[in-house]
């Protein structure tokens, strides 16, 4: 069975540094792309970037350049989602997602399939 | 910031047939990227609905069918059932801004 699995809830005060993880199997990790996806408080799904573990390649949103950093480590096919000074409005779930994709020309048509359950991250003084 | 918008909300009584809108632009849907939708009940992951705008994955129901043209894309629902009520998403690519793009999400109330 194709299935990501993410670490447990954090509850951090800003400033602190967090990393989280999104554990993959069942597929060959390195054939397809991770996605980070943050979903605030009653609020949309915000994508936020995307690693190739094959050879860490990353991309970010914009809205997340700077703040967080995508790394993978292929020997234990698992991916990571890291805040060196978490702040607040950090407060949210975030879940990853294998990338299935298609090219059709110049086009990379991208979709995210299986996610996680999830990780709560909850950051309060 | 969304840049694929969709209503707020939709309803319908059970047995009804709903529809949920999403509307991009000449940069993702335009350009020709494909639409996928997720279905995300309350207090779950996303789940997805929809690939390459009218593609259902194995197990997804064929009540659920998507379509797009020019620079929107739509789910449609027939036979609503009570388990259907959840928060719906469309996503795309876009060449302009990030890689990927999400709507601002509908949320679907069976009556």
């Amino acid at each position: 069975e194709v299935q990501v699995v993410q670490s447990g809830a954090e509850v951090k005060k800003p400033g602190d540094s967090l990393r989280i993880s999104c554990k993959a199997s069942g597929y060959i990790f390195t054939n397809y792309w991770i996605t980070w996806v943050r979903q605030m408080p009653g609020k949309g799904l915000e994508w936020m970037g995307r690693i190739d573990p094959s050879d860490s390649y990353t991309h970010y949103s914009p809205s997340f350049q700077g703040h967080v950093t995508i790394s993978a480590d292929k020997s234990i096919t698992t991916a990571y989602l890291q805040w060196r000074s978490l702040k607040a409005s950090d407060t949210a779930i975030y879940y990853c997602a294998r990338i299935l994709h298609l090219i059709n020309g110049p086009m990379v048509h991208n979709w995210f399939d299986p996610w996680g359950q999830g990780t709560l991250v909850t950051v309060s003084s | 910031q969304s840049v694929l918008t969709q209503p707020p909300s939709v309803s319908g009584a059970p047995g009804q047939r709903v529809t949920i809108s999403c509307t991009g632009s000449s940069s993702n849907i335009g350009a020709g990227y494909d639409v996928h939708w997720y279905q995300q009940v309350p207090g779950t992951a996303p789940k997805l609905l929809v690939y390459g705008n009218t593609n259902r994955p194995s197990g997804v129901p064929d009540r659920f069918s998507g379509s797009k043209s020019g620079t929107s894309a739509s789910l449609a629902i027939t036979g609503l059932q009570a388990e259907d009520e959840a928060d719906y998403y469309c996503q795309s690519d876009d060449s302009s801004l990030t890689d990927s793009v999400f709507g601002t999400g509908t949320k679907l109330t069976v009556l």
